[in-house]
C-alpha cells in the first residue's frame, strides 16, 4: 500500500547543477500535482498534469521543467539550480471527478548552497 | 482576489478552547471540500472533508460548509496542545483544469 512515492528525501545541491525529484502513485490516480513549501508558508504549486501526457504551469514554474512520463510518474527537474529553490518539495496525486481528497508523498527537502 | 483565502494567523488559543478556522474561496462551482493538517516538516494529512452545506461532525472536529456565502471553516473542540499545526484548507473545483486549490494555510498553537 504505498501511496505516493517521492525520492529522493533529502538532497544538496550546488549553484547551477542539475537534478530530478521522482514521484510516482499506484493508485490509478488522474492529475498529480508539485509543490514547493518555504518556511512559515503554505503550499504553492509548482506545475500539475491533469492527465497523463499534459502539463500546465501553477504559481511558480520559472526554473522547473516538469514530465508526465506515464499515468503513474510525474517527475520534476531543476535544469540550473539556484538558492532560492531551496525548498521542500511535495509531489501529490488525485483521482478527478469523483471529488477525492490528494495524496501526498513524503516531501524532498532541498537544500542548494 | 486568490481562490482559496485563510488567515494566515497565527493563532493562538489555550489548551481545552475552541480553535475556529476560516476559509473562502472563489470558484461558485466548487464541489468538495477539505482541511488538511500539517505539523512541522511533514506531509499534509486530511482530517475532514465536506460536500454538501451544512456542519460535518468527526470527534472533535466540525466543518462547517456555506456554498451561497463561499465559506468553509473548521471548529477544533477541546482544543490540545498536539493539535498546534499549520491547518490548510482545500477547494476542488472539477470544472478546472488544475482541480485540487490550496489555501496559505493557518498556523494554530494551542498553549498549555
Amino acid at each position: 500500500n504505498a501511496g505516493v512515492t517521492q525520492t529522493p528525501k533529502f538532497q544538496v545541491l550546488k549553484t547551477g547543477q542539475s537534478m530530478t525529484l521522482q514521484c510516482a502513485q499506484d493508485m490509478n490516480h488522474n492529475s498529480m500535482y508539485w509543490y514547493r513549501q518555504d518556511p512559515g508558508m503554505g503550499l504553492r504549486l509548482i506545475y500539475y498534469s491533469a492527465s497523463e501526457g499534459t502539463t500546465d504551469k501553477g504559481e511558480v514554474p520559472n526554473g522547473y521543467n516538469v514530465s508526465r512520463l506515464n499515468k503513474r510518474e510525474f517527475s520534476l527537474r531543476l535544469e540550473s539550480a539556484a538558492p532560492s529553490q531551496t525548498s521542500v518539495y511535495f509531489c501529490a496525486s488525485i483521482m478527478t471527478a469523483l471529488n477525492t481528497e490528494a495524496f501526498f508523498g513524503q516531501g524532498t527537502r532541498l537544500t542548494v548552497v | 482576489q486568490k481562490e482559496v483565502e485563510q488567515n494566515s494567523g497565527p493563532l493562538s488559543v489555550p489548551e481545552g478552547a475552541i480553535a475556529s478556522l476560516n476559509c473562502t474561496y472563489s470558484d461558485r462551482v466548487s464541489q468538495s471540500f477539505f482541511w488538511y493538517r500539517q505539523y512541522s516538516g511533514k506531509s499534509p494529512e486530511l482530517i475532514m472533508s465536506i460536500y454538501s452545506n451544512g456542519d460535518k461532525e468527526d470527534g472533535r472536529f466540525t466543518a462547517q460548509l456555506n456554498k451561497a456565502s463561499q465559506y468553509v471553516s473548521l471548529l477544533i473542540r477541546d482544543s490540545q496542545p498536539s493539535d498546534s499545526a499549520t491547518y490548510l484548507c482545500a477547494v476542488n473545483s472539477p470544472g478546472s483544469a488544475r482541480q485540487l486549490t490550496f489555501g496559505s494555510g493557518t498556523q494554530l498553537t494551542v498553549l498549555p
